[in-house]
């Protein structure tokens, strides 16, 4: 069965350090897709990146970057040099696709960030 | 307005009345979904809508009763809650629905229930 796991429930880190959050997925989809979102204290997600389970390319944006290994089903995201407007709830996320054409989209528990002045 | 709007955003009920959750999109997204998220909980897909159709309904009681007119409104109606179901109610929309499932969500800013 599909399974998105973030086993880091709260990570605080000082201002300024490099902190990774990680993400584990089950699949026996060969076809899927990863997503990572942002949960401020507003409380509506947002939408960070998304990657296809046939390219594993790395993808770095800004301070943001991300790391897919199929090997390990993993997709960690790294934030370097962190800052104070980064404190939110990440949520990784699997898509697959069904034989009825529709998808099934698991959400992982969440890791709460708190980054430190 | 731009983005994805839910009325109201905090909402207290008894478990004996009837109230309505609305959400719209002003992206031209064809998909809609409702999610629920309760603490240290994963956050659970409810309904997904494609083209005004409802496609999935994980299992999601019937005092939760889903609405959606068009592609731009979506309704969560709800009646004889249980305090249980306090949480933040979340609304979501993307493009196809369909397929393999390759389009990021658009969330609105939830609206939280509590349920006296």
């Amino acid at each position: 069965a599909q399974k998105v796991t973030q086993a880091q429930t709260e990570i605080s880190v000082v201002e300024k350090e490099d902190v990774t959050l990680d993400c584990v997925y089950e699949t026996r989809d060969t076809t899927y897709y990863l997503f990572w979102y942002k949960q401020p204290p507003s409380g509506e997600l947002v939408f960070l990146i998304r990657r296809n389970s046939f390219d594993e390319q790395n993808e770095i944006s800004g301070r943001y970057s991300w790391n897919f290994q199929k090997s390990t089903s993993s997709f960690n995201f790294t934030i370097t040099a962190s800052q104070v407007v980064d404190s939110a709830v990440y949520f990784c996320a699997l898509s697959e696709g069904r034989t009825s054409g529709t998808y099934k989209y698991i959400f992982g528990t969440g890791t709460r960030l708190k980054v430190l002045a | 307005e731009t983005g994805v709007t839910q009325t109201p955003r905090h909402l207290v009920m008894g478990m004996t009345n009837k109230k309505s959750l609305k959400c719209e999109q002003h992206l031209g997204h064809n998909a809609m979904y409702w999610y629920k998220q309760s603490a240290k909980k994963p956050l659970e897909l409810m309904f997904v809508y494609n083209f005004k159709e409802q496609t999935e309904n994980n299992s999601v009681p019937s005092r939760f009763s889903p609405e959606c007119p068009n592609s731009s409104h979506l309704f969560l109606h709800l009646h004889t809650l249980q305090p249980e179901d306090s949480a933040l109610y979340l609304c979501a929309s993307s493009q196809v629905a369909g397929g393999l499932g390759n389009n990021e969500q658009f969330f609105g800013p939830g609206t939280r229930l509590t349920v006296l």
